[in-house]
């Protein structure tokens, strides 16, 4: 079956570091998403990984490990307007781009 | 950002009428998604086109038809809406399928709908 997990909520403090982890078991494997979703709006592209390791990007970094199905999203320098949530999607091997999402994490940051 | 249009914003209905949601993108993307998202679950898959006229179902398309005459319009119809399918409906387009980071998912702004 096709599975993907991550925390429902987390909770940060202004300018320190998050992980957000998300974990996964699905039939097929050809990459791994990170998106932005604030509230009432669409989700945004934050992160794409297919090998093994580490990928930067500002103030993001997204992980990945495929022989434990697992991924992280690492924010530094948390600011306020980091409060969204955070989803994690697989590309499903086979064509026509086709992604399964985790149902996401909400990010709060406080001051 | 990504042209990608949804309408209507946000639609009340009563069950078993029917009701048609548009997207509309001015990418000339090959591929278009429509999702649901509903607290607890995420974004899941109701069908997918991969060009004019080619549609598949995806992970929830029970009462759910779609339709895709040109390469910019993707419309979601429910035949006979029932509360179920109360929800926020997300459109997205992705370029093609070279499975590289360029082909994310680009997502409209969204549709929510209530039925009552």
């Amino acid at each position: 079956g096709q599975n993907i997990d991550q925390p429902t909520e987390m909770t940060a403090t202004e300018g320190a570091i998050v992980q957000i982890n998300c974990t996964y078991q699905t039939s097929g494997f050809n990459g791994l998403f990170w998106y932005q979703q604030h509230a009432g709006e669409a989700p945004t592209f934050l992160s794409y990984n297919v090998l093994d390791g580490l990928e930067e990007k500002g103030r993001f970094s997204s992980f990945l490990s495929r022989s434990k199905g697992y991924s992280y999203l690492l924010l530094k320098e948390l600011q306020m307007k980091d409060s969204a949530s955070y989803l994690c999607a697989v590309r499903e091997s086979g064509g026509y781009n086709k992604l399964i999402f985790g149902a996401g994490t909400r990010l709060a940051v406080h001051p | 950002d990504a042209g990608i249009t949804q309408s209507p914003r946000h639609k009340v209905t009563e069950t078993g009428t029917p009701v048609t949601l548009r997207c509309h993108q001015t990418e000339n993307h090959r591929y278009m998604y429509w999702y649901r998202q509903d607290p607890g679950h995420g974004l899941r898959l109701i069908h997918y086109s991969y060009g004019v006229k080619d549609t598949d179902k995806g992970e929830v398309s029970d009462g759910y038809s779609v339709s895709r005459s040109k390469t910019e319009d993707f419309l979601l119809t429910l035949e006979s809406a029932t509360s179920s399918q109360t929800s926020v409906y997300f459109c997205a387009i992705s370029e093609s399928r070279l499975a590289g980071p360029t082909d994310t998912q680009y997502f409209g702004p969204g549709t929510r709908l209530t039925v009552l």
